[in-house]
């Protein structure tokens, strides 16, 4: 079946240093992309999305890189502090009529003090 | 300030009863949502609403019912027939079906 997934369930970074999450899908017909940060005993909150008409988008302190050739998304987070620390998930979704958003499962991110 | 309330925050239920999680958004949102999140897991989608009085079953339907009887509001109810109800439970909306989600706090059920 078609799925979203990430290829390692935790990464830990120095403070200071920068993050890169990195995340594969298999829908080849997906066209819009979301990052996600879920801190603990929360509900996840929207960081930066991107369609697949663009490659890039920055927003403050995050970069979402998006290669449709190989079907992999990755986030970027500068500057890493320990307010990052949570759990990251992609999403995708085919813009089509009844679709709706597919979730990976999910990277820790640990930043050491 | 528009959002979506999830309440209560902490539920606890006996075995072999129903009981129902409020979902509520003044984001004049078209389309609702419920997640079930286990440990360790992914978010997996129970049921979903495009517009009032309409929803579907998502991947994991069995043993839950919702209602969209108000375009504010999408209620879950987790039945007895629910196996393994205790989870936390996300509920978000989105403008469309075609838009990012916003999430709820989320409400954590435990059976007792």
């Amino acid at each position: 079946g078609e799925s979203v997934g990430l290829h390692l369930p935790t990464l830990s970074v120095q403070e200071g240093d920068n993050s890169i999450i990195n995340c594969a899908y298999s829908n080849s017909a997906s066209d819009y992309f979301i990052w996600y940060k879920q801190e603990s005993g929360k509900g996840p909150q929207f960081i930066i999305d991107i369609r697949s008409n663009m490659d890039k988008r920055q927003g403050q302190r995050v970069t979402v890189l998006l290669n449709k050739t190989v079907k992999h998304l990755s986030l970027q987070i500068a500057a890493t502090q320990p307010g990052d620390s949570a759990v990251y998930f992609c999403a995708e979704i085919y813009t089509g009529a009844n679709s709706k958003l597919t979730f990976g499962k999910g990277i820790t991110l640990s930043v050491r003090p | 300030d528009g959002g979506i309330t999830q309440s209560p925050k902490y539920l606890f239920r006996k075995e072999g009863q129903n009981v129902t999680l409020s979902c509520e958004q003044n984001l004049n949102h078209d389309a609702m949502y419920w997640y079930r999140q286990d440990p360790g897991q992914g978010l997996r989608l129970i049921y979903y609403s495009q517009i009032v009085n309409d929803f579907q079953k998502g991947d994991i339907a069995e043993g839950y019912s919702v209602s969209r009887e108000k375009k504010e509001s999408f209620p879950l109810t987790v039945t007895s027939a629910q196996k393994n109800p205790t989870a936390f439970y996300l509920c978000a909306s989105s403008i469309s079906i075609t838009y990012g989600y916003t999430f709820g706090s989320g409400t954590r059920l435990t059976v007792v």
